[in-house]
């Protein structure tokens, strides 16, 4: 089992340039979350999805679009970088029930740096 | 609704020392919460749940949580540091009916001296 894994693990954009960043979770989760951790501010939710061909905003959602068109599978997209969205961005993914109740397994992170 | 809130952005122990992290929450539905821990450049990791079972429930590396509904809060716990133990450690709520989503605290960097 790889787990959640996210590609690529580091990139720098100009602003304005617009680039799409993958997750992939082989665990067959229904839920799929994407955050944001920039320094003293933990974990801010940017979109999520509750199944395959689902999407909802979260906390932050604004410059993001995202897409699940496989259950395994659920991208970030940012149309016109800025630099406010230099940060470090997580997958997660999580059962929907039972013992493994709402617990979240997430991926390695990507580091994004836009100049 | 809910949130956490972290006392506490930096806690320095020496190594063979208590650990305490606070943690206090809000919700409006029976919590479900959640301990993680981030070591540097890593993604989180699960050190220990509560999901209305027991109240004291042990996790990983020999971290315990204790659920208090009157004090509102969930504080984690670690008898003896070790140096392995520094890295950051997050507290998170969650609920039914809340599509899973959890709300996390800001974080607290424990730092373990020797």
């Amino acid at each position: 089992n790889a787990g959640v894994t996210q590609t690529p693990k580091f990139r720098v954009l100009k602003t304005g340039q617009s680039m799409t960043l993958l997750c992939a979770q082989d665990m067959n989760h229904e839920y799929m979350y994407w955050y944001r951790q920039d320094p003293g501010m933990g974990l801010r939710l940017i979109h999520y999805s509750v199944g395959e061909g689902t999407t909802a905003k979260g906390e932050v959602p604004d410059g993001y679009n995202v897409s699940r068109l496989k259950k395994q599978n659920f991208l970030l997209g940012l149309e016109s970088a800025a630099p406010s969205q230099t940060s470090v961005y997580f997958c997660a993914s999580s059962h929907t029930g039972g013992e493994g109740l709402y617990e979240q397994y997430f991926g390695p992170g990507t580091r994004l740096t836009v100049t | 609704a809910q949130s956490v809130t972290q006392l506490g952005s930096h806690v320095s122990v020496s190594e063979g020392a208590l650990v305490l992290l606070r943690c206090n929450y809000s919700s409006s539905v029976p919590p479900y919460l959640f301990w993680y821990v981030q070591y540097p450049n890593q993604g989180l990791q699960l050190l220990l749940k509560y999901t209305s079972a027991a109240t004291l429930v042990k996790g990983i590396n020999g971290f315990e949580a204790e659920f208090k509904k009157s004090e509102t809060s969930f504080h984690l716990t670690k008898p003896s540091a070790h140096m392995s133990d520094a890295a950051e450690y997050f507290c998170a709520v969650s609920g039914r009916g809340n599509a899973g989503k959890s709300t996390f605290g800001d974080g607290t960097t424990l730092t373990v001296k020797p």
